[in-house]
This record gives C-alpha cells, structure tokens and sequence, in this order.
C-alpha cells in the first residue's frame, strides 16, 4: 500500500466550478499537511499547508485535514482557468527532511 | 525570493553515459533535494543533504550519487545512465533547522531522455 493515495485525473471542469481534490494517507505520524500546485513545465510550488486537524481558508482555497479518517482535501471555490495545473498533497512529520508526494491530480478549468 | 536553478531543462544521453545534473539555491538553505517524477508515481526522493558534504539515501538511490561541496549547490550524478532513468528531475531546498512544516522550493526541472 502506497503511503498517500492521490487520484491522478485528469479532472475537467468549467470556469466558476467548486472543485474537490483529496488525499488518503496511511501513516499516523504525518503533523503537516500541504498542497503544492505545478504547472506545465515547471517545478511544484507551496499552495498552502496545515497542521494536524482542522481546516484552514485562503482567498478561494480550502484545505481540509481529518486524522482520524487520515483524509485531506483541497477545494476550490469559482474555479478560474489560471487553476489549471497539477496538484500534489504533500505531508510530513517534524523537521520536513521527509515529505511525502501524492501523485497529483491534473486539474482542467474550460472557459 | 528564493530561486533554485538547474543547469538544463532538456538533456537527452546515450545508455552507459555518466549524467550530471546541477542545481544551485540561492537562498542560503541548508536541506537540498534530488527527486524524480513519474507519470502515476508522483515525486519520489533519491538523495538529499541537510548540510555540506552530507548526504542521505531518499527511497530510489539505487543507480544515482550525489555531491555537495558548496552549501548552494547539490549535484545528481548517474554513474552509468539507463534507460529506465528516463524521467523528470526535480531539485529542492528548504530552509532547515525549524523543527516545523518546511516549504520546499522546487527548480523547473531536467527532463531526462536515455536512449
């Protein structure tokens, strides 16, 4: 069993769509949890990030963690073509030497 | 801003050949990182270093080595390139020490071609 389970996509939706991303994880010990957007032809860059439980906003981004379930999620509110790209769930424990990537989710936003 | 760069974006290398791959940091980061992407497999670790001249074994080492003799540079070096190395190269830093959630900061990546 892989550690975080992502599904890969391609997810397509129009402009002005909710969108749901999720992440399964298998380790308890994870205490951070991020989102890392890339898009074509570039490296992941930092989205947001959470620590432990809990649910944390950003303008029209939502990251959702529940442990207990060991299930985290990215929503996107008003989806805009500049939102297409890859997302990858990312976690780890202290001191970040070893983070751990989802697959990614490529997202289409159609105008 | 922080900048990772690599020294190419696109390299294309013949099976058996010795491949260096460069990246420089230039945020004074002490964490540096070698991944591979994969198309369903998502990044994984090869190597990284949390100071100069150390370095740990990430989850695919097998193949690879690794060099860092300045703070702002980690070199990926494929001893004797295969096919199955054909991937994309991702570099990383991270600021170290902080005991918390750690940013990492990616460069745009090599794409590797072994024929």
């Amino acid at each position: 069993q892989k550690e975080v389970e992502q599904d890969p996509g391609p997810l397509s939706v129009p402009e002005g769509a909710i969108v749901s991303l999720n992440c399964t994880y298998s380790n308890s010990a994870f205490q951070y949890f991020m989102w890392y957007r890339q898009y074509s032809r570039k490296g992941p860059e930092l989205l947001m990030y959470t620590y432990s439980s809990g649910n944390k906003e950003d303008g029209r981004f939502t990251a959702q963690v529940d442990k207990s379930s060991k299930y985290i999620s990215l929503f996107i509110r008003d989806s805009q073509p500049s939102d297409s790209a890859t997302y990858l769930c990312a976690m780890s424990n202290t001191g970040g030497f070893k983070t751990i990537f989802g697959a990614g989710t490529r997202l289409f936003v159609k105008a | 801003d922080v900048k990772v760069t690599q020294s190419s974006r696109y390299l294309v290398k013949r099976t058996g050949e010795k491949v260096f791959l460069e990246c420089v940091q230039d945020m004074d980061h002490e964490n540096m990182f070698w991944y591979r992407q994969d198309p369903g497999l998502g990044l994984r670790l090869i190597y990284f270093s949390y100071d100069v001249k150390m370095k740990e074994k990430g989850d695919i080492p097998e193949g690879y080595s690794v060099s860092r003799e300045k703070k702002e540079r980690f070199s990926l070096i494929l001893e004797s390139a295969s096919t199955n190395q054909t991937s994309m190269y991702l570099c990383a830093s991270s600021r170290g020490g902080t005991g918390g959630q750690e940013t990492q900061y990616f460069g745009p990546g090599t794409r590797l071609l072994v024929l």
